[in-house]
């Protein structure tokens, strides 16, 4: 399973579009990266998947490198209720289970 | 239609004491999985069923762990002689069938929040 980094924290402005990096290098041609939040106290929540298009959906694109080592979320207007903590995750296991790590927490301020 | 759905919501038990959490996935779904989060640590594997089989248990923490899953739905995740250490929020998550071409979503039910005095 590859090891995902991404930023401790950050922060966006209520209407603009948030940005969140994610390194993968170690990811393998089979492994899709997979994007879920968890918003306090509740249980994660999926956003979106992708082997090596770029895919979008109602929440949220995934915009993913040619080289796959690493891919940006992007939420195009951000709104206060999506802050909460962002986990990257690549999983090539027979099982799908989730490897999740530390995440990256998301401030969205007015 | 209806989400996953765990119980209790929240248990608060002695040391040593047995406690049993449920699992009810969401209909349909034969893939089930079982997660914990504790204070300060991330989300971390604990067990996977596809149907009534457990084809991977390698995040159980120890032998006082066990799952079940029968007639393919509901599971339950016992832990014997509960000690402080297995305080967390335990977490399940249900899917339809893995399959490594196309990846699934799976859905996560609130969790069960266990306190061990």
């Amino acid at each position: 399973d590859a090891k995902t980094t991404q930023p401790t924290s950050m922060d966006c402005a209520e209407g603009r579009a948030a940005n969140l990096p994610c390194n993968h290098s170690t990811i393998s041609g089979n492994e899709y990266v997979y994007w879920y939040r968890q918003i306090h106290s509740q249980g994660p929540q999926y956003i979106i998947h992708g082997l090596k298009n770029n895919e979008t959906n109602e929440m949220a694109s995934l915009i993913i490198t040619e080289d796959r080592k690493s891919s940006t979320l992007i939420l195009p207007h951000a709104t206060l209720r999506d802050t909460a903590v962002y986990y990257c995750i690549g999983s090539s296991s027979n099982t799908g289970k989730l490897i999740f790590g530390q995440g990256t927490t998301l401030q969205v301020k007015p | 239609g209806a989400g996953v759905s765990q119980s209790p919501s929240n248990k608060v038990t002695e040391k040593g004491k047995d406690v049993e959490l449920r699992c009810d996935p969401i209909s349909g779904h034969t893939a089930l999985y079982w997660y914990r989060q504790s204070l300060g640590q991330g989300l971390e594997f604990l067990i996977y069923f596809q149907g009534n089989s457990a084809p991977d248990k390698s995040g159980l923490p120890s032998d006082r762990f066990s799952a079940e899953r029968t007639g393919g739905s509901v599971s339950t995740l016992t832990i014997q002689r509960t000690q402080q250490e297995d305080s967390a929020v335990y977490l399940c998550a249900s899917s339809l069938s893995y399959s490594l071409a196309g990846g699934v979503e799976q859905f996560f039910g609130p969790g069960t929040r266990l306190t061990v005095l």
